[in-house]
């Protein structure tokens, strides 16, 4: 596609249950990276993926963010037991590599609301 | 933890008036990137800078980085409707991939 792809652009669902959201790179790009946007803040680091591996997954709050990239291009970011502070916008960002010089594409996010 | 702080949290201005936003790190930073949100949008990459004392400039942007790396300026000359949103300066932690962003400053254009 012309640009990273997000979907679903956006998702409701109930305390306590598991979401996905999925990640459509730009292809041929390499490195991937998932943020988490609360209104009137900047995006937070969640994870960074080179290819296929999970690089640097510092970001994650906590054991139930978990995510994968199996064939280095589409990327799930898979949330359990879901809880209210968890709604935000989800960014999906990719760049034709990681470091200096590289611009980072963002998707347009998936805003997850959690009731 | 490092941190990256943007002031002022919003700016009205009149259009045609200038508009700036600072960006201060409590760490020195090997570069700094600068983005724009439009208003439900997603954030859209300006520039990067690099070297201690950097000026560069689009159009009617102007970004500075300063000379110890540890603070950085975007200036908007004349701004436009066209200007309306969030920028957002982000530096590096650890490594150029994991960026640490500001909260970012509004600009709101007065009607």
């Amino acid at each position: 596609g012309a640009g990273v792809s997000q979907t679903p652009s956006n998702k409701v669902t109930e305390k306590g249950k598991y979401v996905e959201l999925r990640c459509d790179p730009i292809s041929g790009h390499t490195a991937l990276y998932w943020y988490r946007q609360s209104l009137g803040q900047g995006p937070e680091f969640l994870i960074y993926f080179q290819g296929t591996g999970a690089a640097d997954d510092s970001g994650l709050p906590n054991d139930r963010f978990f995510a994968v990239r199996p064939e280095g291009s589409v990327s799930t970011l898979k949330i359990q037991r879901t809880e209210r502070g968890d709604s935000a916008v989800y960014l999906c960002a990719s760049s034709f590599e990681p470091g200096l010089n590289t611009e980072a594409f963002f998707g347009q996010g998936t805003r997850l609301t959690v009731v | 933890g490092q941190q990256v702080m943007q002031i002022p949290q919003y700016q009205h201005v009149q259009e045609g008036e200038d508009f700036t936003t600072y960006c201060n790190s409590s760490t020195t930073l090997s570069n700094i990137q600068w983005y724009k949100q439009r208003p439900g949008g997603h954030p859209v990459f300006l520039i990067q800078l690099v070297k201690s004392g950097e000026v560069k400039k689009q159009k009617r942007l102007t970004f500075q980085f300063g000379e110890a790396k540890k603070n950085s300026s975007l200036h908007i000359t004349a701004t436009q409707t066209t200007d309306v949103g969030t920028y957002f300066c982000a530096g590096p932690v650890r490594s150029n991939y994991q960026l640490i962003w500001g909260a970012g400053t509004k600009l709101i254009i007065k009607p």
